[in-house]
């Protein structure tokens, strides 16, 4: 069984401030994990994914993820935040070997104040 | 350009009736999902299907059917005998399974019940 837990529904940053949204996973086995974007009325895109080649991950818009075995987090993080940053943001592990389900978290939205 | 194409973006469905909500995806994966997305509760899997002529019940196909009759093509119709339809629905695909591969979304359609 794998599962998600993201911290915070919503989370309000100034713009230039550090982006900060937590993401505890919960796996079994070895897990990768992503993070993905969700802007209103729309699907959702990648920004990033571990899968366990490096534990810093750089993904796109500036955005990065470091996974953190001993914590079991994937915490994503942006040094300055971008009113275009204001979305949905989702966290979602599947675990190696096979076909494995992917899970996704609640989601966290992130509202960017000039 | 490559994609995944959902159709329509918004749907309306009086009650007792059944609805498709079509999915059509030109990126050659032989995987592709159906989820559906609930404001707070994240993404939950409906269906998925690894390969042509094959499909599986995800966590909550209760009242929704699919078919694989084309790689390209899987369509999702909403009986009903779902009694809570209304939801945004997102269709995804990936490389066959999802160990660590990447999971591709649709732009979503938007199911009201009236």
């Amino acid at each position: 069984a794998q599962s998600v837990t993201q911290l915070g529904s919503h989370v309000s940053v100034s713009e230039g401030a550090l982006v900060l949204l937590r993401c505890n996973y919960s796996s079994s086995v070895p897990p990768y994990l992503f993070w993905y974007v969700q802007y209103p009325n729309q699907g959702l895109q990648l920004l990033l994914k571990y899968t366990s080649a490096a534990t810093l991950v750089k993904g796109i818009n500036g955005f990065e993820a470091e996974f953190k075995k001993s914590e079991t987090s994937f915490h994503l993080t942006k040094p300055s935040a971008h009113m275009s940053d204001a979305a949905e943001y989702f966290c979602a592990v599947t675990a190696s070997g096979g076909y494995q389900k992917v899970t996704f978290g609640t989601g966290t939205k992130l509202q960017v104040i000039p | 350009d490559g994609g995944i194409t959902q159709s329509p973006k918004y749907l309306f469905r009086k009650e007792g009736q059944n609805v498709t909500l079509s999915c059509e995806q030109n990126l050659n994966h032989d995987a592709m999902y159906w989820y559906r997305q609930d404001p707070g509760q994240g993404l939950r899997l409906i269906y998925y299907s690894q390969i042509v002529n094959d499909f599986q019940k995800g966590d909550i196909a209760e009242g929704y059917s699919v078919s694989r009759e084309k790689k390209e093509s899987f369509p999702l119709t909403v009986t009903s005998a779902q009694k809570n339809p209304t939801a945004f629905y997102l269709c995804a695909s990936s490389i066959a399974g999802t160990n660590g591969n990447t999971i591709y979304f649709g732009e979503g359609s938007w199911l009201t019940v009236v």
